[in-house]
């Protein structure tokens, strides 16, 4: 199994671009879920999704969206870039419930210029 | 209110000293408590978790946690570290969102470092 995988690892993008962080799984995972890593904040839940077709909003949702279309699958898009979202993104999932351990994916470190 | 408070952003130790991480929770929030582990430059990993029965919690790599539910409280423990063990700690806890789902928050962390 690879587990949870994202990509890409580092991302660089321009304030207005938009763009698409990918986040897989091979678990057959029915919980995942995004957050965001910012120092001193530590980390912050996006969206997240109880299983293909079903998504909800987290603490901190403005700027970004979501689909779950397939269980492996859980992209996060960014329609349009602002410096404040400079962060580091980590995907994460679980069997089927929250209290499941959540397995976390490698990190995207994002930079918006 | 934060639902979930780690009370010290950062916690020199020596190698071989006890080590206490404090976590406080509200007391709105579900009693599934977590603490999970990020080692530099990697995704987060799960140290422990509470989810009922003995109030005292064993985890991995010696660790553990006790669960104090009138001090609302999950503080994390291991009583002689390693310099293995320098990495952020975080306490998380299940949140009841509406219409009933549920949803895993964290606290903003704990930096350890073991110092030789």
């Amino acid at each position: 199994n690879a587990g949870v995988t994202q990509t890409p690892k580092f991302q660089v993008l321009k304030t207005g671009q938009s763009m698409t962080l990918q986040c897989a799984q091979d678990m057959n995972h029915e919980y995942m879920s995004w957050y965001r890593q910012d120092p001193g904040m530590g980390l912050r839940l996006i969206h997240y999704s109880v299983g293909a077709g079903i998504t909800d909003q987290g603490e901190v949702p403005n700027g970004y969206n979501v689909s779950r279309s397939t269980t492996e699958d859980f992209p996060l898009r960014l329609l349009s870039a602002a410096p404040s979202q400079t962060s580091v993104y980590f995907c994460a999932s679980s069997y089927g419930q929250t209290t499941d351990t959540q397995y976390f994916g490698p990190g995207t470190r994002l930079t918006v210029l | 209110a934060q639902s979930v408070t780690q009370l010290d952003s950062q916690v020199p130790v020596f190698e071989e000293a006890p080590v206490e991480l404090r976590c406080n929770y509200s007391s709105s929030v579900s009693v599934y408590l977590f603490w999970y582990v990020q080692y530099p430059n990697q995704g987060l990993q799960l140290l422990l978790k509470y989810l009922s029965g003995s109030t005292l919690v064993k985890g991995i790599n010696g660790f553990e946690a006790e669960f104090n539910k009138s001090q609302t409280s999950f503080h994390l423990r291991k009583p002689s570290v390693h310099i293995s063990d320098t990495a952020e700690y975080f306490c998380a806890v299940i949140m009841y969102a509406q219409g009933g789902s549920e949803k895993l928050v964290f606290g903003k962390g704990t930096k350890l470092t073991v110092n030789p």
